[in-house]
């Protein structure tokens, strides 16, 4: 079982729509982190949270730590918002590598 | 921007030759990771370095060599290239400059394309 789980894999919305892409995972955290993809692209970091939630723009993060369940909310999507949205957790190891979830495709129509 | 490049961005070349990729960061940071990232899977870890000269292993090494003699280069060798290698490659820096310890922030170099035939 993957210790860092999405869903949904995949997600089609037209312009406009409230998206939510949700994350859970099975081992302790010292951070989540949301990222996002663009086709071809580099991995931009989008949030580092631990608690509560942040917001930035249309953006919206959130963490239940009693849960271990995250979500990423879009408001009021946009084509350019087509990516994929991954989430990934750090253990806090002394590595201090980031465990990833597989991804989340989004496709925003017009 | 952490000031991460990679080198090559696209490479294609065949089975059983060697490959080095470069990562190379101007921000002087401690950590450095390598991961892959491959259909149906999450992005994956294959080695990592903590400081010059010091290296591990990740969850997928099997094949890989790393090593870093500078700070600024954190390069990862395909020995003998196989097609299960073939992948998009990530270079990630951890945001804490100058720290004993990793900071979770991470910042991602733009990828190199890896196609082996």
């Amino acid at each position: 079982k993957n210790e860092v789980e999405q869903s949904p894999q995949n997600l089609t919305a037209q312009e406009g729509e409230f998206i939510t892409i949700n994350c859970s995972y099975s081992v302790g955290i010292s951070a989540l982190h949301w990222l996002q993809q663009h086709p071809g692209g580099g991995i931009v970091s989008l949030f580092m949270l631990s608690s509560g939630k942040k917001k930035h723009g249309r953006l919206i993060a959130t963490i239940n730590i009693q849960e271990k369940h995250s979500s990423l909310h879009i408001t009021a999507s946009h084509p350019r918002d087509s990516a994929v949205y991954i989430c990934a957790v750090g253990t806090g190891g002394s590595q201090g590598n980031l465990i990833f979830g597989k991804g989340t495709k989004l496709s925003v129509k017009p | 921007d952490a000031g991460i490049t990679q080198s090559p961005r696209h490479k294609v070349t065949e089975t059983g030759t060697p490959v080095t990729l470069r990562c190379h960061q101007t921000e002087n940071h401690r950590y450095m990771y390598w991961y892959r990232q491959d259909p149906g899977h999450g992005l994956r870890l294959i080695h990592y370095s903590y400081g010059v000269k010091d290296t591990d292993k990740g969850e997928v090494s099997d094949g890989y060599s790393v090593s870093r003699s500078k700070t600024e280069d954190f390069l990862l060798t395909l020995e003998s290239a196989t097609s299960s290698q073939t992948s998009v490659y990530f270079c990630a820096i951890s945001a804490r400059s100058g720290s004993t310890r990793p900071y979770n922030e991470q910042f991602f170099g733009p990828g190199t394309r890896l196609t082996v035939l």
